[in-house]
């Protein structure tokens, strides 16, 4: 089945303490990219990769990091968790040809204490 | 400034009446406009996307609507049903800035039996 798939769902973690989430593909996709869901704010962009190796900044990208060392996963980093990256994650891909038809993973839930 | 935004935060129809979102965008250089539906707990689907070239796309019963003169898009979901429940996002892209996906605010659809 044709999925991106995110890990984990559910995280509770406290200020500082270094955590990774990670997203996989497995539709062989250029494009991958992550986003951040806040009520009232809608989805916004934080990272996003162009093919392998290849990574930019969204709109919201300070405090986190990304890698794109193979092309079916995208990991997010968050070196130092602060309580305003608590947020719903977001990952998704797309064809590099079709970089609007996304295609997103279930979401994480991230609370930072 | 750039944005994209919703007339309505909560729209409720009757099962079997059309529904209509509505969408209002700043940015006229956008190459695409794309409609996401993303049911509680799951991340969004895409659903169906227009050019900017275009005025209208149908889909198995959704049309898009595009106005430029008033920088107005529009879903038009037919014969509304229970699993239409869900919060509906306006995205748009920008081929020439850097490949993002941006989003609005999200429009909740109820739908009433």
């Amino acid at each position: 089945e044709a999925q991106v798939t995110q890990n984990p769902r559910y995280l509770i973690t406290v200020t500082g303490k270094k955590l990774t989430v990670t997203c996989s593909q497995n539709m062989n996709h250029e494009y991958m990219s992550w986003y951040r869901q806040d009520p009232g704010l809608g989805l916004r962009q934080i990272y996003y990769s162009m093919n392998v190796e290849v990574t930019d900044k969204g709109d919201v990208p300070e405090g986190y990091k990304v890698s794109r060392k193979e092309k079916r996963n995208f990991p997010l980093i968050l070196e130092s968790p602060s309580p305003n990256q608590t947020s719903l994650y977001f990952c998704a891909s797309s064809p590099g040809e079709s970089l609007h038809e996304q295609y997103f993973g279930p979401g994480t839930r991230l609370t930072v204490t | 400034g750039e944005s994209v935004g919703l007339h309505l935060p909560t729209l409720s129809v009757q099962e079997g009446d059309n529904s209509i979102i509505n969408c209002a965008y700043s940015n006229s250089a956008s190459d695409y406009f794309i409609w996401y539906k993303q049911e509680s707990g799951k991340g969004p689907q895409f659903i169906i996307d227009i050019r900017s070239n275009m005025d209208k796309r149908q889909g198995q019963r959704v049309t898009v609507l595009l106005n430029k003169t008033v920088k107005h898009l529009s879903l038009q979901i037919a014969a509304t049903q229970p699993g239409d429940s869900a919060v509906y996002f306006c995205a748009e892209t920008r081929m020439d800035s850097s490949y993002k996906l941006i989003f609005g605010s999200g429009t909740r659809l109820l739908v009433r039996p």
